[in-house]
């Protein structure tokens, strides 16, 4: 089955300053490659995703990058602010075995 | 529309009893998955229904079972709790018809704690 490993762990930046988040993923099946951001307490939410037809995609602060041929996965968010801090989670999924498959996530905190 | 919902919210059990946890997904979405989420393991997948049949099944032993009805709502079920099963129980759900392929809508979950 897909295996997702995600790095780092936690990841401390000052707020204003870039933050970037990265995910490997081991079955070549997979398509489709979300990012969730979950705040203490509540549900995940999407922040964006990518097909495997695209290498890179961008909604204002944030960009996510794919190359299919590393098997690699990346989050970037610019300008951080108070309110990113959260866990993010990558996920790797559409292969048709497994679902969508999590990495264990990253505790981003953006320091004042 | 409505999102995603899930109850019930909270739950207290003793070890050895069973739980029922139920799932309402977004109107229209016909795939409900269920993961399980704990501080060290994160977003673990448990299975996944579409269309009133399981799709797919992740690595959790046959205590944890599910079902989904033809209004595309979803239950759970573990039976003999053990306290390595307190942990928030999350659903999503989805409109595609390929597995894990599509956006998946997270509810808030049911945070169950074994005694």
């Amino acid at each position: 089955g897909e295996n997702v490993e995600q790095h780092p762990s936690t990841l401390s930046v000052q707020e204003g300053d870039s933050a970037v988040i990265k995910c490997t993923y081991s079955d070549s099946a997979s398509n489709y490659f979300p990012w969730y951001k979950q705040e203490l307490g509540k549900r995940p939410q999407l922040i964006i995703d990518i097909r495997s037809n695209v290498g890179e995609k961008k909604d204002q602060r944030i960009a996510v990058t794919l190359n299919k041929t590393a098997k690699h996965f990346s989050l970037h968010i610019t300008e951080t602010q108070p309110e990113d801090s959260a866990v993010y989670f990558c996920a790797a999924g559409g292969g048709g075995a497994d679902g969508l498959t999590f990495g264990k996530g990253t505790h981003l905190i953006i320091q004042p | 529309k409505a999102g995603v919902t899930q109850t019930p919210r909270y739950l207290i059990k003793t070890r050895g009893q069973q739980v029922t946890l139920s799932c309402s997904p977004i109107s229209g979405h016909r795939s409900v998955s269920w993961y399980q989420q704990t501080p060290g393991q994160g977003l673990q997948f448990l299975f996944e229904y579409f269309s009133e049949t399981q799709r797919n099944k992740g690595n959790f032993p046959g205590r944890f079972s599910g079902r989904q009805f033809s209004n595309s709502r979803s239950e759970m079920n573990v039976s003999t709790l053990e306290l390595g099963d307190s942990a928030l129980y999350l659903c999503a759900s989805s409109l595609s018809s390929a597995p894990g392929g599509d956006t998946q809508y997270f509810g808030p979950g049911t945070r169950l704690t074994v005694l």
